[in-house]
Formats: C-alpha cells, sequence, structure tokens
C-alpha cells in the first residue's frame, strides 16, 4: 500500500520570505514523488518530480524539493514567495517497483495563501 | 510533455442521465488514467484505461457505472452513468509513458441536479 500525507490543510506566507509546503509518504518500493500544482478552475500542472539520483530537486517556477529517506518526506519549498504562487499544492506517490502500477496516489492537498 | 484536452469542459446534467466525458492526448502515450475530484477534495484514481482491452477499475468503482473506452494510444472516454447529484466532480484525464510524470487535462466539470 502506498499513501502521502500532507498535514498542513493551509500555509499561509508573506510575498518575499521562504515558503515550504509539507509531505511525508509511505511506500513499500522505491518512492517515486511528484508535486503538483491546480489554480482555480484549472487542471493540475506539474512541478517537479524524484525519480532517483540528487535528494535536493528543481522544478518549475522556482520551486525546489528535498527528498529525504530516512524522515520520509519530501517538502516543497521556494526560497522568495510570490503573490501569484498562491494555489492549491498536491504531493502524490507511487512505488516505483513496476509491478504496482503507474497510478498516483495523492495527497490531500494543502492551500497556499501568499499575501502582498 | 504531452498536451491533453478534454470535452466538455463542463456539464450540468439531469439525474438518471449519463454523460461522456472526451480525452485527447497530443502524442502516443503508454498510460491514460481517469481521476475524480470531489468539491474541496483530493484527486482519487478511478480506473486505468488500457488501450484495446477492458479499463482496469480500482476499490469502489466499478464498469457498469463508469465505461471506459480506449481504442488508440491517444483518445479515452470516460462515461458517468445513471447519473446522481452524489457523482457532481471533476473529472480528471491524466496521460504518461512508463516512469515518467503524469499530465493532466484540464478537467471536465460535473454538476448533477
Amino acid at each position: 500500500a502506498q499513501s502521502v500525507a500532507q498535514p498542513e490543510d493551509q500555509v499561509n506566507v508573506a510575498e518575499g520570505n521562504p515558503l515550504t509546503v509539507k509531505c511525508t509518504y509511505s511506500v513499500s518500493g522505491n518512492p517515486y514523488l511528484f508535486w503538483y500544482v491546480q489554480y482555480p478552475n484549472r487542471g493540475l500542472q506539474f512541478l517537479l518530480k524524484y525519480i532517483t539520483g540528487d535528494n535536493l530537486v528543481k522544478g518549475s517556477y522556482g520551486f525546489e524539493a528535498e527528498f529525504n529517506k530516512s524522515q520520509t518526506s519530501f517538502p516543497l519549498k521556494k526560497p522568495s514567495a510570490l503573490v501569484s504562487d498562491s494555489a492549491l499544492y498536491f504531493c502524490a506517490v507511487r512505488d516505483g517497483n513496476s509491478n504496482s502500477g503507474y497510478a498516483l496516489n495523492f495527497g490531500k492537498g494543502t492551500s497556499l495563501l501568499v499575501t502582498p | 510533455s504531452a498536451v491533453i484536452s478534454q470535452k466538455p469542459s463542463r456539464d450540468i446534467c439531469q439525474r438518471g442521465t449519463s454523460l461522456t466525458i472526451q480525452c485527447q492526448v497530443d502524442s502516443q502515450v503508454t498510460m491514460m488514467f481517469w481521476y475524480r475530484q470531489q468539491p474541496g477534495q483530493s484527486l482519487t484514481l478511478i480506473a486505468t484505461a488500457n488501450q484495446g482491452s477492458e479499463a482496469t477499475y480500482e476499490s469502489g468503482f466499478v464498469i457498469d457505472k463508469f465505461p471506459i473506452s480506449r481504442p488508440n494510444l491517444t483518445f479515452s472516454t470516460l462515461t458517468v452513468s445513471n447519473m446522481s447529484p452524489e457523482d457532481s466532480s471533476i473529472y480528471l484525464c491524466s496521460a504518461a509513458q512508463a516512469n515518467n510524470e503524469q499530465f493532466f487535462g484540464p478537467g471536465t466539470r460535473l454538476t448533477v441536479l
């Protein structure tokens, strides 16, 4: 079984400050981890992924995430938040063992609000 | 990255009717999926659309209620049958090559009266 936990329903941050959106995962095999963003009345947009290699991955719009195997975490970060970053963020995981299928398990989402 | 389109983008339907949602990908992909996002909720996988064979459904979803077709590598349909207000959701199509990220369509917002 695989699952994702996003413990924060909402994160508030002032523009220009760093932001972090938390994510922890549970998977029996190798974790393939993803972050997506959803703007109001829009579909999901891919931000970044961790499959293998460097634990720090960089993605779109200046976002990055750090894979931490010992803590089973994959928090999303950005050094300086923009008002336009305000959206709903989803962490997702799947088991890298191909026998487990390719579908994603999503967290419940975290609403990010960046204030001017 | 793949560009995915869905039709219709939204619809308001009467109880007991059925709606077919179309998903078109601009390139051949290995995997296609259908998700449901109920109001204020996360995404729940309905099924994996298999090219040329029956879809693989997740627990709680059945073919009679959500028949799916995938006649080729770039197109799939999801039908929501005998609709009730509880089926009001956003339905999202996604596509991926094996071991790569999934790309999502813009979604179909369904309201059932």
